[in-house]
């Protein structure tokens, strides 16, 4: 069954903490994302990657790092430099990073970070 | 990627059709209107995209207008399972995938 996972679906960490939050993928998809969703808004680029050891920052990138080792794998660290972390985390990949039919975006559950 | 307006809220009644508009008066020549749902506390859903054509799939249709300012998502029959925020983007090959979604409309199907 191919799909997008991220776990956990819910996260509470300490402030000052750093926090990694893991998205894996099957689909055989090159590009991968990370978007923020704060409550009553749509979702902001944090990070993207569009090929294995390559990523580029999004509009939020600030606080945030990501790593992509493997093509399946693209977790996101949440640093205690990011002032208000507290958010819903989404995931998402796509068959390629540039554009044309079917390349759309398939997403992750989500994970619910709340930092105390 | 160009930016979208839509408007923020929506009613339909159970059963009859519901018409997202959405305009995107920037849109290049190169980018593809694409549209997503998400239900409440879930990851976004893809539904419909199109270039230039109107586009139809099991779960909608997509009108585009010919200068390709504004669409429109037609769900021919809105079911009360329809109730979402519905995201209208556009993408391109200049941004190499990165896609901004707005703030989207909360459509509300009422039986």
């Amino acid at each position: 069954d191919g799909g997008i996972t991220q776990s956990p679906k819910y996260l509470f960490r300490k402030e000052g903490q750093n926090v990694t939050l893991s998205c894996e993928q099957n689909l055989n998809h090159d590009a991968m994302y990370w978007y923020r969703q704060d409550p009553g808004q749509g979702l902001r680029l944090i990070y993207y990657s569009q090929i294995v050891n390559d990523f580029q920052k999004g509009d939020i990138a600030e606080g945030y790092s990501v790593s992509r080792e493997k093509k399946e794998s693209f977790p996101l660290t949440v640093t205690s430099a990011q002032k208000n972390p507290t958010a819903f985390y989404l995931c998402a990949s796509s068959l390629t990073g540039g554009d044309g039919p079917y390349n759309e975006q398939f997403f992750g559950p989500g994970t619910r970070l709340t930092v105390l | 990627d160009a930016k979208t307006t839509q408007p923020p809220s929506m009613d339909c009644a159970e059963g009859r059709a519901a018409n997202l508009p959405c305009n995107h008066s920037t849109i290049s020549g190169n980018e593809y209107v694409y549209w997503y749902r998400q239900i409440h506390s879930q990851g976004p859903q893809y539904i419909i995209h199109g270039l230039k054509n109107n586009e139809t799939n099991e779960m909608a249709s997509l009108i585009i207008t010919e200068d390709r300012k504004s669409s429109t998502l037609i769900l021919p029959h809105a079911t009360l399972r329809d109730t979402a925020v519905y995201y209208c983007i556009v993408r391109g090959y200049t941004n190499a995938g990165k896609s901004t979604f707005g703030d989207g409309t909360t459509l509300t199907v009422k039986p």
